[in-house]
């Protein structure tokens, strides 16, 4: 079974920094993907970043890059240059990419990020 | 880009009452998936289609039926709507490996 584990109910920050919103993740798959969603207060699941496990190196888009720590099995999203637009629930997710045709996602709770101006 | 379609948006109902949350994918995924987000809950795997013709049940399948009625469609029932079902409904669509899911804007149901 697979569990995703956000410890932060909300976060603040400044406008123009940078900001850290964690994500540990338990699996026994030997393939996984890591996803970062980001839901504004419209409702809309907004896709932002893919890390698979066996990915050299840490993803990046745009502003948004993941800290992926295998061993700590940890995938922490990180924002650069934080916008007032970046308020908002940020959910990690992950699933299964060892075979077959089943993509499901396990979600974590969500992380509520306010940016401050 | 339409991508992941859902119908409706907005739905009220009484307990006992039944309807059908409608979803239609363009984007030509063989994927689709149903979740409900509750407060502090996350989203919650109802049902998914891996492929046209096949359904399984996700976390918390109880109260709900689903029909892959073709590749595009998806469609979620509830036969005899409970309060416990107020939720936030999200169809969501992936093609193959390493892509993400799409998901739509969402159904907010309310049973009374």
């Amino acid at each position: 079974a697979q569990k995703i584990t956000q410890t932060q109910p909300g976060m603040f920050v400044q406008e123009k920094e940078a900001v850290t919103l964690d994500c540990t993740y338990d699996t026994s798959d030997q393939s996984y993907g890591l996803f970062w969603y980001k839901q504004p207060s419209s409702g809309e699941m907004i896709f932002l970043i893919y890390q698979g496990s066996y990915d050299e190196q840490n993803a990046t888009e745009g502003r948004y890059s993941l800290n992926f720590q295998k061993a700590r099995k940890s995938a922490n999203l990180v924002i650069s240059a934080s916008q007032l637009g970046d308020s908002a629930m940020y959910f990690c997710a992950m699933r299964d990419e060892s075979g077959g045709s089943n993509y499901k996602l396990t979600f974590g709770k969500g992380t509520l990020l306010t940016v401050n101006p | 880009n339409a991508g992941v379609t859902q119908t409706p948006k907005f739905q009220v109902l009484k307990t006992g009452q039944s309807m059908t949350l409608q979803c239609a994918q363009d984007m030509n995924h063989n994927s689709m998936y149903w979740y409900r987000q509750d407060p502090g809950m996350g989203l919650r795997l109802i049902y998914y289609s891996a492929s046209e013709g096949t359904t399984d049940k996700g976390e918390v399948p109880n109260g709900y039926n689903v029909s892959r009625l073709n590749k595009r469609e998806f469609s979620l029932r509830l036969e005899s709507a409970a309060p416990s079902q107020t939720s936030v409904y999200f169809c969501a669509s992936s093609g193959t490996f390493r892509q993400p899911q799409h998901f739509g804007d969402g159904t907010r149901l309310s049973i009374l």
